[in-house]
């Protein structure tokens, strides 16, 4: 119930492409889904977020689509660069200052 | 240096000492998580605190675990008579109420 599923595990593509990672999740209750990214050796830094009432928010060059009735959301990385590549989770949480149930994480390295 | 500050960065441990990591949270952050990465997986909850209280434990093993967030000072994960399986990186997140929670670059944990 309280699992979310993240795929693919690990991605690699070519400097300008567009990365995604899909994640879906059981628990009807989560009402916030973020992404966070994480560098070796650092911790996850928060990347963009949203919450079940709209369906896409983009910043920069990151964009999440939330699909509130299949339960699944998607992290899109316009024109990514070598710098982007990094893992990165997907979480949700259910209320307000609660604990993130976190995805198992995609490995995307972007080539040039 | 305003973010979420743990230590140490790293920790050795033999079997059966103890391991005390601490963090400080983000200033103005009364809430305080604690996480543990296993290699090559996602973050696991393990409890959330607030000033002085237990809000949510679920995530923590029924034995040898303990946190804490004192009323001054650092949250403290206190780990007892440490074995193999501690091993992984411990991190900490902050926020305040609602808001997101932001991590700090973790404590890795080893057992000899």
């Amino acid at each position: 119930q309280q699992q979310v599923k993240q795929s693919p595990q690990s991605l690699i593509v070519q400097k300008g492409g567009i990365p995604i990672i899909n994640c879906a999740y059981e628990n009807t209750a989560f009402d916030y889904f973020p992404w966070y990214q994480q560098f070796p050796g650092k911790g996850p830094a928060l990347l963009i977020a949203i919450r079940p009432d709209v369906s896409e928010k983009k910043e920069g060059r990151f964009t999440i689509s939330f699909n509130k009735s299949a339960k699944q959301f998607s992290l899109h990385i316009m024109d990514s660069q070598p710098g982007d590549s990094a893992t990165y989770f997907c979480a949700a949480t259910a209320g307000g200052g609660n604990k993130l149930t976190f995805g198992t994480g995609t490995q995307l390295k972007v080539e040039l | 240096n305003a973010g979420v500050m743990q230590n140490p960065r790293h920790l050795v441990r033999r079997r059966g000492q103890e391991a005390r990591l601490r963090c400080s949270p983000m200033k103005g952050h009364s809430h305080v998580y604690w996480y543990r990465q296993l290699p090559e997986e996602g973050l696991k909850f393990m409890v959330y605190l607030q000033k002085e209280n237990i809000i949510d434990e679920s995530g923590m093993p029924k034995e040898r675990f303990s946190a804490e967030f004192p009323k001054e000072g650092p949250s403290i994960l206190r780990i007892q008579q440490v074995v193999r399986g501690d091993s992984a990186a411990y991190f900490c997140a902050s926020s305040q109420g609602n808001q997101p929670q932001h991590f700090g670059d973790g404590t890795r944990l080893s057992i000899l």
